[in-house]
């Protein structure tokens, strides 16, 4: 199983629409998680933190299930700069090791 | 406009040659990391270097050789590479603590081609 599992996609979804990544991480001692965005031919760069209690910037939203071991990205009104792949980040121990997942491409159409 | 620097952005070198890809970042974090990336996959944890000290290394081929001179500085020397290691390299650093790594924040990349 991997450490870190994604939603295959492709997400191809009209402007304005809502759309929803969700993600799975298999080591339970895990204590950091991330949303990141990596546009193509580009570095990833955080879109956002997962907290347990959830936690919303702007129109998007991120959820943690520990009991799951379940990570969720919600973003609404879906703009057509939101055309990326997203990649579920999971892991760390102190200074250990962070895991991506495989990614999910979203391609936001007019 | 990353604070994560990386050097150079591409490079091109024949399976005898010897080069290195640097890293720097300044803003006072402890820990930094080398993932590898190939096209359409996501980044692969190649080592973590945590306070100076090499703390990771995900069973990474000797012709991959990390060193961290400084808590700013991070390289990677390469030696004798493969066709199958062309990438991208991507050094990300992380404040750290005891609660966990912390966000990643990533340089550019260098994009190497193995010949």
């Amino acid at each position: 199983r991997k450490e870190v599992e994604q939603d295959p996609g492709p997400f191809n979804v009209p402007e304005g629409a809502t759309v929803a990544f969700n993600c799975t991480y298999s080591n339970s001692a895990s204590q950091s998680f991330f949303w990141y965005r990596q546009d193509c031919r580009k570095e990833p760069k955080l879109l956002m933190s997962v907290y347990s209690s959830g936690n919303e910037d702007g129109r998007f939203t991120a959820q943690l299930n520990r009991a799951s071991q379940y990570i969720s990205l919600l973003i609404r009104d879906s703009k057509l700069s939101d055309s990326a792949t997203y990649l579920c980040v999971a892991g760390g121990t102190s200074y250990g090791k962070l895991t991506f997942g495989q990614g999910t491409i979203l391609t936001v159409h007019p | 406009d990353t604070e994560v620097t990386q050097t150079p952005k591409h490079l091109v070198m024949g399976m005898t040659n010897k080069k290195s890809l640097k890293c720097e970042q300044h803003m006072g974090h402890r820990a930094m990391y080398w993932y590898k990336q190939k096209a359409k996959k996501p980044p692969e944890l190649m080592f973590v270097y945590s306070y100076e000290k090499l703390s990771i290394n995900e069973s990474v081929p000797s012709r991959f050789s990390p060193e961290c001179p400084n808590s700013s500085l991070l390289n990677l020397h390469l030696h004798a590479l493969q066709p199958e290691d062309s990438a991208l390299y991507l050094c990300a650093s992380s404040q750290g603590s005891l609660a966990g790594p912390g966000e990643l924040f990533f340089g550019e990349g260098s994009r190497l081609t193995v010949l």
